[in-house]
C-alpha cells in the first residue's frame, strides 16, 4: 500500500548549523504536502506546506523541496536553533479521489546541541 | 488563544472500563479527525467527520466510536480499553477535505489503562 516514510530517525546538528530532514513517499497521486514539527507532550504543529504542482517554498528559515521525479521530500532549516529539537513529520495527502486524507511518514527526531 | 481544544489532557481509565475523550474548536471547520499516537509512533487516523458525515478507516477497531454532535464538538468513545489502547490521542480539524489540506492539531489527551 501507499506509505510515506523517512530515511533517518534521529538528526543531531550543532545550534547554528543548517538542519535537513528527508522523507520520502510511494503515491504517485498525492497532491498536497505538509512538514508538522512535534514537541514532546504536544501537538503536531504546521511548518509549511508545498503542492504538487510546485518544486520548492520557502518560510521563514525553512524551505521544503519536493522531487516528484524520485518521490523525495525535504525540510531545510536554516540556522538551526535549540527550539528546533522536536519530531519532525512529512504528511502526504492522498488525491482528492481518496478522501484528501493525511498519511505520516514515520518521525525524526531532530537534537540542537547548544 | 486554542482554536483546537481537547480535554482532558490526561486520562486514566481502567481495562474495560468506557472512556469518552473530547474536542472542540473555534475555527468552524467543516472536517474533524481523530488520531491515535502511540511512543515513538507517527499519528495514525481512526476515523474522520466532513460535517455531519462519519468516515472510519478500515483498519480502526470495532471498540472506537465517535460523535459529532454539532459543528465545534466531537468526540471519542472507546467501548472497552484495552492495555493495547494507551496512547496520544490527538483530534484535529480542517477547513476541507481538499483545496487547503492543513490540519490544525489540538494538544492531545494522553490516555492510560490500568
Amino acid at each position: 500500500g501507499e506509505s510515506v516514510g523517512l530515511h533517518l530517525p534521529t538528526l543531531s546538528v550543532q545550534e547554528g548549523d543548517n538542519s535537513i530532514i528527508n522523507c520520502a513517499y510511494s503515491n504517485s497521486a498525492s497532491d498536497y504536502f505538509i512538514w508538522y514539527k512535534q514537541e514532546s507532550g504536544k501537538g503536531p504543529q504546521f511548518i509549511i506546506d508545498i503542492r504538487s504542482n510546485m518544486d520548492k517554498r520557502q518560510g521563514q528559515r525553512v524551505t521544503v523541496l519536493l522531487n516528484k521525479t524520485v518521490k523525495h521530500l525535504s525540510l531545510q532549516i536554516a540556522a538551526t536553533q535549540p527550539g528546533d529539537s522536536a519530531v519532525y513529520f512529512c504528511a502526504e495527502r492522498e488525491g482528492s479521489n481518496q478522501g484528501g486524507k493525511l498519511i505520516f511518514g514515520q518521525g525524526t527526531e531532530l537534537s540542537v546541541k547548544p | 488563544d486554542a482554536m483546537v481544544i481537547q480535554n482532558p489532557r490526561y486520562q486514566v481509565t481502567q481495562f474495560g472500563k468506557p472512556v469518552t475523550l473530547s474536542c472542540s474548536q473555534t475555527l468552524n471547520h467543516n472536517v474533524m479527525y481523530w488520531y491515535q499516537q502511540k511512543s515513538s509512533q507517527a499519528p495514525k487516523l481512526l476515523f474522520h467527520y466532513y460535517d455531519k458525515d462519519f468516515n472510519n478507516e478500515a483498519d480502526t477497531p470495532d471498540n472506537f466510536q465517535s460523535r459529532r454532535p454539532n459543528t465545534s464538538f466531537c468526540f471519542l468513545d472507546i467501548r472497552s480499553p484495552g492495555l493495547g489502547d494507551a496512547a496520544m490521542y490527538l483530534c484535529a480539524t480542517s477547513r476541507d477535505l481538499t483545496g487547503a489540506g492543513e490540519q490544525y492539531f489540538g494538544p492531545g489527551t494522553r490516555l492510560t489503562v490500568t
